[in-house]
Order: C-alpha cells, then structure tokens, then sequence
C-alpha cells in the first residue's frame, strides 16, 4: 500500500512568518511530487510540483525535496491570511497518484 | 481553455436512488481521474482512465459504482443504488501524461 503522510494540523502561525508543510511518502519508486492547496468548498489547485532532490522557489513558495529520506516539504514565506487553506501533499509514480490527508493552514493576521 | 466541467454541482437523493455524476475533461488530456472527498478519509482515488480505457478500478469501492468514458471528453460515474454512506464531494481531475492533474469544481452529492 503506497502511503503518503501529513500532519493533518491545524498549523497555525501569524501573518508574516514562515509556514513549514511536512510530507513523507513510502514508495521510493515515486517519481514527482505536487502540492495543491484547497480553500474550504473548492477543489484542489496546483500551487507546486518538484521532480528532482533538492529546493525549487516560485514567489513566495519553496518545495524540498529529499528522495532518499521519502520527504517532500513547502515553505510559504510571509505568510499571508490569504494562504490559510488546507494543503496536500501528492505523489506520483506512472500515473497512480496518491494525495496526503492534508495540512489544514490558518494564517492569524 | 474552460477547465474541466463537472455537473450536476449539487445532488441530493434518496437512498436506493441511481445518481450519474457527469464530467468533461479538458480538451487534450489523456488522463481522467474520478475522485471521492470525505473528512474523514480524504481524498480517495476511485478510478482513473487513459485514452477512455479504464486503467486502474481498485479504489471503486463496490460493485454499486461504475465509470465509464464513451469518448475522449465525456466521462460518468454512476452509483446504483445510493446509499447515505456514498454523500462525499466528487471530483473529476484530467492531466497529460506524468504532469499535474487538474480538478474540476466537484459535485456535492448527499444521499438522505
């Protein structure tokens, strides 16, 4: 069974800071790796993806990733209320995705 | 591009009732996925095509779903007969090979 863990929260920290999304994944086999974020009665979007170890930043948003310790992190700098969401973790091997349960994120202005 | 289109957005039945979900992916993807959303489990995958061919059924959790996907935008999800149980979020997600999928708005279908 391919297993993809988060904690599901609630995370909480005020406006500004740094929000630190944790993910790990047990299937070594897995080949990319996406974080959506979900607003409380929308779908899932797309907010980042990672394919290779390492860091990768768009704006205000960092995804680690570290295939040998099966974990796959985001960062929100600055932080907004604006970022509270709930966030998934998804991994990806020939198609078969598996989503996390979810971080549930609130940003306290 | 309009994104993929989900209907009906909203379903209320009675249990024992058949209910069809609909879904049309964006034009040129590949891959179809159908969803299920509860709080307490999740995001769950049930079912996901590749050029309208079913490729992995295992998270359709009984013989009372079925899926199909007549043509390349066009897909249902038909529960037959609904039970209280079956009230989630659904949603339907289509990507190109490998990338990241994309989901529709979802339909809320409550089963009383």
């Amino acid at each position: 069974q391919k297993e993809v863990e988060q904690n599901s929260g609630p995370l909480s920290v005020p406006e500004g800071a740094i929000a630190s999304l944790n993910c790990t994944y047990s299937d070594r086999g897995s080949q990319s790796f996406f974080w959506y974020r979900q607003y409380s009665g929308k779908s899932p979007e797309l907010i980042m993806f990672i394919y290779s170890n390492g860091d990768k930043e768009d704006g205000r948003f960092t995804a680690q990733l570290n295939k040998a310790s099966q974990y796959v992190s985001l960062l929100i700098r600055d932080s907004q209320p604006s970022d509270s969401a709930t966030y998934l973790c998804a991994v990806n091997d020939n198609n078969d995705m598996r989503f996390g349960a979810g971080t549930r994120l609130t940003v306290k202005p | 591009d309009a994104g993929v289109i989900q209907s009906p957005r909203h379903e209320v039945t009675e249990m024992g009732q058949e209910v069809t979900l609909r879904c049309k992916p964006i034009s040129g993807h590949d891959y179809l996925f159908w969803y299920r959303q509860t709080m307490m489990r999740g995001l769950e995958l049930l079912i996901y095509f590749n050029n309208n061919v079913p490729i992995d059924d295992s998270g359709m959790p009984e013989d009372r779903f079925s899926a199909k996907m007549p043509n390349a935008s066009f897909s249902t999800l038909k529960i037959q007969p609904s039970e209280p149980r079956d009230s989630a979020v659904y949603f339907c997600a289509s990507s190109l090979p490998g990338w990241e999928q994309y989901f529709g708005p979802g339909t809320r279908l409550t089963v009383t």
